[in-house]
């Protein structure tokens, strides 16, 4: 067990809608990252926060969102799905936000997009 | 365009014997690389890492190389074991990408009994 809870595990909806993937860092990091694993590929970078500012943008689609509130728990806000937006979605944890904090993913959020 | 590749998709090993799995990268800025492993319903978790200011890093049964020249490096499990059947992922960062890291498409290893 990483310490780092997502939830839903599932998410099954229809295309256009919105949807709100949520996740919960290990007790005292300060560091949540999103990542995006389609199709049995590599995961994908999205996001980075440290203690709620953001602090890096990989490829995230306008159409994605995400914060991180006070209490240090993060959220990523997909809207106008897209069937390709089906994946896998992982949030991943660390204590600080710098290289050499080694990341303590979650289980994932398996979102399907009909 | 994919920075980090991992060829063989899967790799299949005998128990007791070595596996490498192996990792390419194209981008010269990466000096810091990881392994992860997945197993099925769970998140990745960390494994072992290296600097680029080193060749070779070892844990217990796990073993980095890195050929910088070559941008390439490898893992080596030894001995496998049944419960090293996972995905293992190469990951990468660059100095100026904080702790984003760029990862492989992964590779399947099986290791029977």
């Amino acid at each position: 067990d990483s310490g780092v809870t997502q939830t839903p595990k599932h998410l099954i909806t229809a295309t256009g809608q919105r949807v709100t993937l949520r996740c919960s860092p290990r007790s005292g990091d300060l560091s949540v990252y999103w990542y995006q694993q389609s199709l049995d590929q590599g995961l994908q970078f999205l996001i980075h926060y440290y203690n709620g500012e953001e602090r890096a943008k990989g490829n995230i689609l306008e159409r994605f969102s995400a914060q991180q509130f006070p209490d240090l728990h993060s959220e990523l806000n997909l809207s106008s799905l897209e069937l390709g937006d089906s994946a896998l979605y992982f949030c991943a944890s660390s204590v600080g936000g710098r290289r050499g904090s080694p990341l303590h993913f979650g289980n994932g959020t398996r979102l399907t997009v009909t | 365009d994919q920075q980090v590749k991992q060829n063989s998709p899967s790799l299949s090993v005998q128990e007791g014997r070595i596996s490498i799995l192996n990792c390419d990268y194209t981008n010269s800025m990466f000096d810091y690389f990881l392994w992860y492993k997945k197993y099925p319903a769970e998140g990745p978790t960390f494994l072992i890492s290296i600097s680029s200011i080193k060749d070779k890093n070892e844990d217990g049964r796990f073993t980095v190389f890195l050929n910088k020249s070559a941008k390439h490096l490898s893992l080596h499990i030894v001995p496998s074991q049944p419960g090293d059947s996972a995905v293992y992922f190469c990951a990468a960062s660059d100095n100026n990408a904080g702790n984003m890291l760029t990862f492989g498409g992964g590779t399947r290893l099986m290791v029977k009994p």
